[in-house]
């Protein structure tokens, strides 16, 4: 069936540096790739998307680059803060499907 | 705020019992989605409703149940609760039927089966 795989399960860095988390999804016809944030007990937010027909996308320090190809897209963050410290989810669907396939999340730690 | 609401905001009840968890989408917005989140793990997802009809399931117990009545809210209902259905319930809401749309959250209800 299908599946998202993420990685890593958890990530620190320091302030001001830069993180990524990948995904690897496994249905070659998913076009639409959304990460959310989730900061703890509260609900997942969307922060940015991709379609399948973009390589990447950016929104101030959040980017986001797709690799059909390799079926991996990832989050970058760059200038870390300490508000980024949450559970980061990407997820993949497809049209014709009437549910997203979400990734295990990561725990992102900015450290001061 | 992502314009989608949940009630109530907690709820502790007993096991055996059964309840029951409201979502409203956003204005605009067709489809509602139930998601299910244990303590820190990912989101599992339950049932979709669009415009009233069921169009997807997932890990759904028998135990549980949904509908999406005719002013697009939704409702989750949980019976014969079990220790190990403590766990945050997210609706999400989008406009269009199809997973290709950007889903919003609601704030969840956090609950508790003692």
């Amino acid at each position: 069936g299908e599946n998202v795989e993420q990685h890593p399960s958890t990530l620190s860095v320091q302030e001001g540096d830069s993180a990524v988390i990948k995904c690897t999804y496994s249905d070659s016809a998913s076009n639409y790739f959304p990460w959310y944030k989730q900061e703890l007990g509260k609900r997942p937010q969307l922060i940015i998307d991709i379609r399948s027909n973009v390589g990447e996308k950016k929104d101030q320090r959040i980017a986001v680059t797709l690799n059909k190809t390799a079926k991996h897209f990832s989050l970058h963050i760059t200038e870390t803060q300490p508000e980024d410290s949450a559970v980061y989810f990407c997820a993949a669907s497809r049209t014709g499907t009437y549910k997203y396939i979400f990734g295990t999340g990561t725990r992102l730690k900015v450290l001061a | 705020d992502s314009g989608v609401t949940q009630t109530p905001k907690h709820l502790i009840t007993a096991t055996g019992q059964r309840v029951t968890l409201r979502c409203s989408p956003r204005s605009g917005d067709l489809s509602v989605y139930w998601y299910q989140q244990s303590l820190d793990q990912g989101l599992q997802f339950l049932i979709q409703y669009y415009n009233g009809e069921e169009r997807a399931k997932g890990n759904i117990l028998e135990r549980f149940s949904a509908q999406q009545f005719p002013d697009l809210h939704s409702e989750l209902n949980l019976s014969s609760l079990e220790l190990g259905d403590s766990a945050l319930y997210f609706c999400a809401s989008s406009v269009g039927s199809q997973s290709s749309y950007e889903q919003y959250f609601g704030p969840g209800t956090r609950l508790t089966v003692t």
